[in-house]
């Protein structure tokens, strides 16, 4: 069956360093990808999309890598900030063009001053 | 200001109890869609919308109804709410999510069924 997932458990990182987030997927081919940040309590807040015939796209601090072959996602952000700490979560459309998509449950990062 | 406005935000009810949580967007968008959110389990869709009287089910659509008479407009209907329904909901609009636009969530309607 489709499934994706992401780190479970909670990364640490110092302010400034990088932060790099992984989504894994199997079982299926999403034509998009997309990443949001979820804070406490909060509604998920879109981030980027990136798709399938693209290996890479950036935002200001955040980067994000799309590798089919691989079927993962790797999503940086670089010269992190404790306004950073969020929990991330990955998107993807469940068949290519379609309207139902998957989430990952997340991954909780804290950026330590 | 473009936003997914649901309520109520808490929701406490008991079991049976018919009930309604609203969803409105502001953007025009074509496509809306429901999700619950519980611990370990993530974001799981009920049910979308990809236009006015056109919708769909998602993975979890047991026990919930939905109806899109209005495009701005997605309310949620739970007709006898059970206590496995206790969850974190979340509405969520799109311009296209066929194309990979990605979402607009609301705030979150937090229920309770007792």
């Amino acid at each position: 069956s489709q499934k994706i997932e992401q780190n479970s458990e909670a990364l640490n990182i110092q302010e400034g360093k990088t932060a790099t987030l992984t989504c894994n997927y199997t079982n299926y081919s999403p034509a998009y990808l997309q990443w949001y940040r979820q804070d406490p309590g909060r509604g998920p807040v879109f981030l980027l999309l990136i798709r399938e015939n693209e290996k890479e796209k950036r935002k200001e601090r955040l980067k994000v890598t799309f590798d089919t072959t691989l079927k993962q996602s790797l999503f940086h952000i670089t010269a992190s900030q404790p306004a950073d700490s969020a929990t991330y979560l990955c998107a993807l459309d469940r068949t290519s063009g379609t309207y139902k998509y998957i989430f990952g449950t997340g991954t909780r990062l804290k950026v330590l001053a | 200001e473009a936003q997914v406005t649901q309520n109520p935000r808490y929701l406490i009810t008991v079991t049976g109890k018919k009930l309604t949580v609203t969803c409105s967007q502001n953007m025009n968008h074509e496509y809306m869609s429901w999700y619950r959110q519980d611990p370990g389990l993530g974001l799981r869709q009920i049910y979308y919308s990809m236009n006015v009287e056109v919708t769909d089910k998602g993975d979890v659509p047991e026990g919930y109804k939905v109806s899109r008479k209005e495009k701005r407009n997605f309310p949620l209907i739970l007709e006898s709410p059970s206590p496995n329904q206790t969850s974190l909901y979340f509405c969520a609009s799109s311009l296209d999510a066929g194309l990979g636009y990605g979402y607009t969530f609301g705030s979150g309607t937090r229920l309770t069924v007792v």
